[in-house]
């Protein structure tokens, strides 16, 4: 079934402790996003990529990192985590990046819950 | 900076019932889009409508319709003869080059 794919669906984790969220999708989007839900906040985006090699900031960058090897995987890192960082992340890909209209929709993984102690 | 804003952050409808939803957004560009996505209790994030903002007719998908009045940079979606399915936390969103925006989400009951 075509989509996005995220692991781990959920993780606690010590604060100052390393962790990848995976994002993984097998429709070959050019564009992918991760975004962090907070209550009250709905969506923020945290970093996006318009085409693999090229990543940018989002709204809330600060502690993450991201990379694009290749157009499927975009994983996210939080290099040492902290509490503030617990939420439910989201990876979402679209076929459309910087330059050219939004024409096409955001496609959503299921998330994947963290919860920093 | 662009920004979306939801002022209702909850909202109850009788089953069968029409409720809309408001949604307002910034920003100073003149092509971009626009969505509605759904999040029932799953958490999966489903979209529900889109609209073009170069086009003046409002988007229709089955129940689900929109009054986009551009020049008040306005979005709200109508939800007509609800059901306990839509029960949900729906967002409104506008895509500018590539980007999207999400508001702060409203809550939508249902009542049986």
């Amino acid at each position: 079934i075509a989509g996005i794919t995220q692991a781990p669906t959920s993780q606690i984790l010590a604060a100052g402790r390393r962790m990848t969220l995976r994002c993984t999708q097998d429709m070959r989007h050019n564009a992918m996003y991760w975004y962090r839900q907070d209550l009250g906040l709905g969506l923020r985006l945290i970093h996006y990529s318009n085409t693999a090699g090229t990543t940018g900031k989002g709204e809330v960058p600060d502690g993450y990192s991201v990379s694009r090897a290749n157009t499927d995987d975009f994983p996210l890192t939080l290099a040492s985590a902290v509490p503030s960082q617990t939420s439910v992340y989201f990876c979402a890909s679209s076929a459309s990046g910087t330059g050219r209209s939004g024409a096409n929709v955001l496609t959503f993984g299921a998330g994947s819950r963290l919860t920093v102690l | 900076a662009q920004t979306v804003t939801q002022s209702q952050p909850e909202m109850s409808v009788q089953e069968a019932e029409t409720v809309t939803l408001s949604c307002t957004y910034d920003t100073s560009e003149n092509n971009y889009y626009l969505f509605w996505y759904k999040q029932p209790p799953s958490r999966q994030m489903i979209l529900v409508i889109r609209q073009e903002a170069y086009k003046q007719q409002n988007a229709t998908e089955n129940r689900f319709s929109v009054n986009f009045q551009k020049a008040a940079k306005s979005f709200s979606l109508k939800i007509s003869d609800s059901q306990l399915g839509d029960t949900a936390m729906y967002f409104c969103a506008v895509s500018l080059n590539g980007k999207f925006y999400f508001g702060s989400g409203t809550k939508l009951n249902v009542k049986p």
